[in-house]
């Protein structure tokens, strides 16, 4: 089945810095990729996704790119804020089930 | 916005207690979902539905069974709990059919066991 690893555990940036976060995934028929966000306390949220038709896609500060000859899929975030701070979660999707990564915790330092 | 509402945000129950963790969703939504998360583990998928008194094992479903008898309430139930069934439970919801559409969480319900 489908595994997802996701690195770094923790990654400390510099406010205004940039942070990548990169997963990788093993079944080559997984077709959808999405990014969760979770704030200290709250609940997971969709920021980004990506389809496997689609090689990046950007949202204002956050970026995806997905390298499928590779497998791997990450997560870029240009300009970091505090609001930033949080626990980001990759997912792959093969046969519509989403198979998620470890997290990442994000500290963004004044 | 898609409300998706666990009824216990903190629950504190003895091992072999039966538990119930009931969860809301008003957006009409086919797909609900139970997970677990657990700290260096994301989040493991207990037990899923596609429709009303469906359900489908995830990943980990030892120890749980789930009821869906209206398509708006997902319930996880804990048959008799164990210390290692402490964690932070998970619902969501999202669009039906066989597509990938977002998932909307619930707040979570923190559970310990003692």
């Amino acid at each position: 089945g489908e595994n997802v690893e996701q690195h770094p555990s923790t990654l400390s940036v510099q406010e205004g810095d940039s942070a990548v976060i990169k997963c990788t995934y093993s079944d080559s028929a997984s077709n959808y990729f999405p990014w969760y966000k979770q704030e200290l306390g709250k609940r997971p949220q969709l920021i980004i996704d990506i389809r496997s038709n689609v090689g990046e896609k950007k949202d204002q500060r956050i970026a995806v790119t997905l390298n499928k000859t590779a497998k791997h899929f990450s997560l870029h975030i240009t300009e970091t804020q505090p609001e930033d701070s949080a626990v980001y979660f990759c997912a792959a999707s093969s046969n519509y089930q989403l198979i998620w990564g470890a997290g990442t915790k994000l500290i963004i330092k004044p | 916005d898609v409300k998706v509402t666990q009824s216990s945000r903190y629950l504190v129950k003895r091992t072999g207690e039966k538990v119930f963790l009931e969860c809301v969703q008003d957006m009409d939504h086919e797909n609900m979902f139970w997970y677990r998360q657990d700290p260096g583990l994301g989040l493991r998928l207990i037990y899923f539905s596609y429709d009303v008194k469906m359900k489908e094992k995830g990943d980990i479903p030892e120890g749980y069974s789930v009821s869906r008898e209206k398509k708006e309430r997902f319930s996880l139930i804990l048959e008799s709990a164990s210390t290692n069934q402490t964690s932070m439970y998970l619902c969501a919801s999202s669009l039906g059919g066989q597509t990938n559409s977002p998932l909307h969480f619930g707040n979570g319900t923190r559970l310990t066991v003692t």
